[in-house]
């Protein structure tokens, strides 16, 4: 069936690095697509979202990229922060607009 | 924060028990979807209730059943619980159906059934 799923389960990086997150969807239909971060013991929180009119959309210090012709989203933190170590989830809202469908999510993990 | 309430924080089932768990939208929102997220996944979809009328159900069996209420506050009831019914229950509100506008999630319910 149709999922969103992620290439990397866990990524490690330094303090101050950059970190990317990459997802692959692939309902060729789905026309907006959210990342949400999610910390022990809370719910998910909104980061950014894109729809499938655009192909960059940039926040404070995040960068999401969206390569439709590949089917891949990726999300870019730039100067990550230990507050940035969480799961990241990329979701997909599919074109009858009444549901998200999530991946299973990459764990960031930011050493000081 | 994103003003999505639920309760209880936590809750203790046995097996064949019923529950209820209720979730209040961010004000201003008409939509509310809850998602079923076991530990170490992503979250599911479970259904979606806009003003007052289910909106969409995900693959989860009749045992799962909701309610929106007129100020848009939800509730979803599971019955016959069962061990894989363990998960933490999360709601989200958005404007409209969902579809162009962002879902905003509630910190869940941790149901744990034995």
């Amino acid at each position: 069936g149709e999922s969103v799923g992620l290439h990397l389960p866990t990524l490690s990086v330094q303090e101050g690095d950059n970190s990317i997150i990459n997802c692959a969807y692939s309902n060729s239909a789905s026309d907006y697509f959210i990342w949400y971060k999610q910390e022990s013991g809370k719910g998910p929180q909104f980061i950014i979202d894109i729809r499938s009119n655009m192909d960059k959309r940039q926040g404070q210090r995040v960068t999401v990229l969206l390569n439709k012709t590949v089917k891949h989203l990726s999300l870019q933190i730039a100067a990550t922060q230990p507050g940035d170590s969480a799961v990241y989830f990329c979701a997909e809202n599919n074109n009858a607009g009444n549901m998200l469908t999530f991946g299973g999510g990459t764990r960031l993990m930011v050493k000081p | 924060e994103t003003g999505v309430t639920q309760s209880p924080t936590h809750l203790i089932k046995t097996r064949g028990q019923q529950v209820t768990l209720r979730c209040s939208s961010q004000s201003g929102h008409n939509t509310v979807s809850w998602y079923q997220q076991a530990l170490g996944q992503g979250p599911q979809f479970i259904f979606q209730y806009y003003r007052e009328e289910e909106n969409g159900r995900g693959n989860f069996p009749p045992r799962f059943s909701g309610l929106q209420f007129p100020n848009y506050s939800s509730e979803l009831n599971v019955n016959a619980l069962e061990l894989d019914d363990s998960a933490l229950y999360l709601c989200a509100s958005s404007n409209e159906r969902g579809g162009a506008d962002t879902q905003y999630f509630g910190p869940g319910t941790r149901l744990t059934v034995l």
